[in-house]
């Protein structure tokens, strides 16, 4: 089974929906991110957690917010989606600061 | 300008060939990573490294930190390498506190049978 795991892979919704990305982890580390990828644009920061208790907000959280419900799952929510939100979002986790990140497999978010 | 740029952006070459990917950042940086994006779309990290070089297989990665500048190498390229390759820089405490990673565009690579 994978280490980090994402659902759904694949979502299509229309504009003004809340939708909610799941991520979980069998990997045991305490760092968790999310990021969002576009094409031409590289990977992008939305949020990161060093715990259940910390959150923390990356470059572009405008329009995002998570939940870090346990150790092994973190989820992204998009209050009100909106068409420019359409991107393949990626979790990670890492077990030190800097340390090498390990990627779910990415959910392709389409917003209408 | 973007914090941190890879060359080419495309690259095509014939299998056998020697493959070098640049990366070069703007901003002080405490660790570079080297990833491999699959045509499906799944992520792999390479490397992290933060001085000299490191080798894994046919892959070499190294890094000059006055330079401000890292390379990914692969030897004896075959159509199986072909992916995206993306560079990124983990700024450490000189990001403000801020964790995660900084990416480049990446570099699309196709090796040709």
């Amino acid at each position: 089974d994978a280490d980090v795991t994402q659902t759904p892979r694949n979502r299509i919704t229309k504009t003004g929906k809340r939708i909610m990305l799941e991520c979980s982890q069998t990997k045991g580390h305490d760092r968790m991110y999310w990021y969002r990828q576009d094409p031409g644009l590289g990977l992008q920061l939305i949020y990161y957690s060093f715990d259940v208790k910390d959150i923390n907000k990356g470059e572009i959280s405008d329009g995002y917010s998570v939940s870090r419900q346990a150790q092994a799952k973190f989820s992204l929510s998009l209050e009100s989606a909106i068409p420019n939100q359409t991107a393949l979002y990626f979790c990670a986790t890492s077990d030190f600061r800097g340390g090498t990140q390990y990627f779910g497999p990415g959910t392709r978010l389409t917003v209408l | 300008k973007n914090e941190v740029e890879q060359s080419p952006q495309n690259l095509t070459a014939q299998e056998g060939e020697f493959i070098t990917i640049n990366c070069s950042y703007s901003v002080g940086i405490s660790a570079l990573h080297w990833l491999q994006q699959h045509p499906g779309g799944g992520i792999v990290s390479l490397f992290m490294l933060s001085s000299g070089k490191k080798k894994h297989g046919r892959l070499i990665a190294t890094i000059n930190i006055q330079e401000k500048h890292s390379s990914l190498h692969i030897t004896a390229s075959h159509p199986r390498d072909s992916a995206v390759y993306i560079c990124a820089v983990w700024r450490g405490d000189s990001g403000g506190g801020a964790d995660g990673l900084t990416f480049g565009k990446g570099t699309h690579l196709i090796i040709q049978p």
